[in-house]
């Protein structure tokens, strides 16, 4: 079975320019997830879906950022504009609804690398 | 507040031997569930074992186990007879309540030595 897709795995931007990062969950899950990594701050959460509408935004630093999910098999998350600041990891992760199979695990995409220069 | 407390920032360990990673958490939630992930230098978080506040035995998934002590509020992970792929940042995380995101803690560092 295919695994949550995230789309670019690497990005070098330059600062004020926009930035798309692309997420497709695995088939049948009810739950996305986006979270930032980075050194000083570890992993945060910045976003979650349920079923396309978002249920909890209160991690999303400012109004430069925004995510849609149009549809079960796809979501977005914006950055604009791009700051330096901005250079971390972004991981989409997706989760099935507890009491299913593999509702006890989130499921992360191998994470899209953002600099911002 | 910190939720989830990992204390070790950097860990070795011998080839073959066992190595736990200590993980303390703060919730006020009677529900909730533990999850470790493992993270190596190529980057991706893996999944590697759960526990729910109301399981009554510890979890064990092959070479890894989670000693669940719920009055201490410690999830601790042991990774019994270390490999040398082993070596990774490993995450401790929470969910609570019916809420699905998780909480993470910083994360610890392991090194297997040969």
């Amino acid at each position: 079975d295919a695994g949550v897709i995230q789309s670019p795995r690497h990005e070098v931007t330059e600062m004020g320019q926009e930035v798309t990062l692309r997420c497709k969950p695995i088939s049948g899950h009810d739950y996305l997830f986006w979270y930032r990594q980075t050194m000083m701050r570890g992993l945060e959460l910045l976003i979650y879906f349920n079923n396309n509408v978002p249920i909890d935004d209160s991690g999303m630093p400012e109004d430069r950022f925004s995510a849609k999910m149009p549809n079960a098999s796809f979501s977005t998350l914006k950055i604009q504009p791009s700051e330096p600041r901005d250079s971390a990891v972004y991981f989409c992760a997706s989760s099935p609804l507890r009491g299913s199979k593999g509702g006890n695990t989130i499921y992360f995409g191998e994470g899209s690398w953002l600099t911002v220069v | 507040a910190q939720k989830i407390t990992q204390t070790q920032p950097g860990m070795f360990v011998q080839e073959k031997e066992a190595v736990t990673l200590d993980c303390t958490y703060d919730t006020s939630d009677p529900s909730y569930g533990l999850f470790w992930y493992k993270q190596p230098s190529s980057g991706e978080m893996i999944f590697l074992i759960y526990q729910g506040s109301y399981d009554q035995q510890n979890a064990t998934e092959g070479r890894y186990s989670l000693n669940f002590q719920k009055a201490r509020k410690s999830a601790n992970l042991v990774i019994s007879a270390s490999q040398l792929g082993d070596s990774a940042m490993y995450f401790c995380a929470m969910r609570e309540g019916i809420d699905y995101k998780l909480s993470f803690g910083a994360g610890t560092t392991v090194t297997v030595r040969a």
